[in-house]
């Protein structure tokens, strides 16, 4: 159980169009989830905290208009990376925490790396 | 605020040998600690949990941690290293078990098994 998948794996892009990363808890209902981007060789850096059925709440420095994050259900959340720039090549990686659960335990997806040509 | 420390960046050990890898932590209460392994181009996986209680944890893959409060650490180790353990490991603490709380993650420590 506690499985989290995001589609797609991997993604190239050409350089100001707007791509979408999905990111969905496949046997469990995630009432928040979190957006990660990690950089080659570096550590995870969290983007964003996304709550269902609220805006999400960005980290420092995190551009919201550029990064957008819907989370419309218990089982899914999206980011939208809107104008790509080769700048935003990286390493997207989500988790999601299970509602039934009583320690703030996260499961990671298989992440998402985006290539912006 | 909260912060990880994984004083190496980089160890190599021989297959067969044991490991350990270094985590300190800064947080004033008792923090909820996690390793978690990462292979190349692959997402997370989680070794181990401690939240509370005994202070030696195990977790998959043979791998134990244990916590010391007194040295803010949560160090990981591994009597003997398998070549399939060459991998990032990241160190990582939870502020409480609120939902909204993320994980903040150590720069990550990465192993190379030789034979």
């Amino acid at each position: 159980g506690a499985v989290v998948s995001q589609h797609p794996s991997w993604v190239i892009c050409k350089s100001g169009t707007s791509v979408k990363i999905e990111c969905r808890s496949l046997d469990f209902q995630a009432t928040t989830m979190f957006w990660y981007r990690q950089f080659p060789k570096q550590s995870l850096m969290l983007m964003a905290t996304s709550n269902e059925g609220s805006k999400a709440t960005y980290e420092q420095g995190v551009e919201k208009d550029k990064f957008l994050i819907n989370h419309a259900s218990l089982t899914l959340s999206t980011l939208t990376v809107t104008s790509a720039h080769p700048e935003d090549s990286s390493f997207y990686i989500c988790s999601a925490r299970a509602l039934a659960l009583l320690y703030n335990e996260q499961f990671f997806g298989p992440g998402t790396r985006l290539t912006v040509l | 605020a909260q912060s990880v420390t994984q004083p190496d960046i980089h160890i190599t050990v021989s297959e067969g040998a044991s490991l350990e890898l270094r985590c300190n932590y800064s947080y004033g209460a008792t923090p909820y600690l996690f390793w978690y392994v990462q292979s190349p181009g692959q997402g997370l996986q989680l070794l181990l949990k401690y939240f509370s209680g005994d202070t030696l944890v195990q977790g998959i893959k043979g791998f134990e941690a244990e916590f010391k409060r007194s040295q803010s650490s949560f160090n990981l180790r591994k009597p003997s290293v398998h070549w399939s353990d060459a991998a990032e490991y990241f160190c990582a603490v939870a502020q409480g078990n609120s939902g909204n709380t993320p994980l903040v993650f150590g720069k990550g420590t990465r192993l190379s098994v030789i034979a």
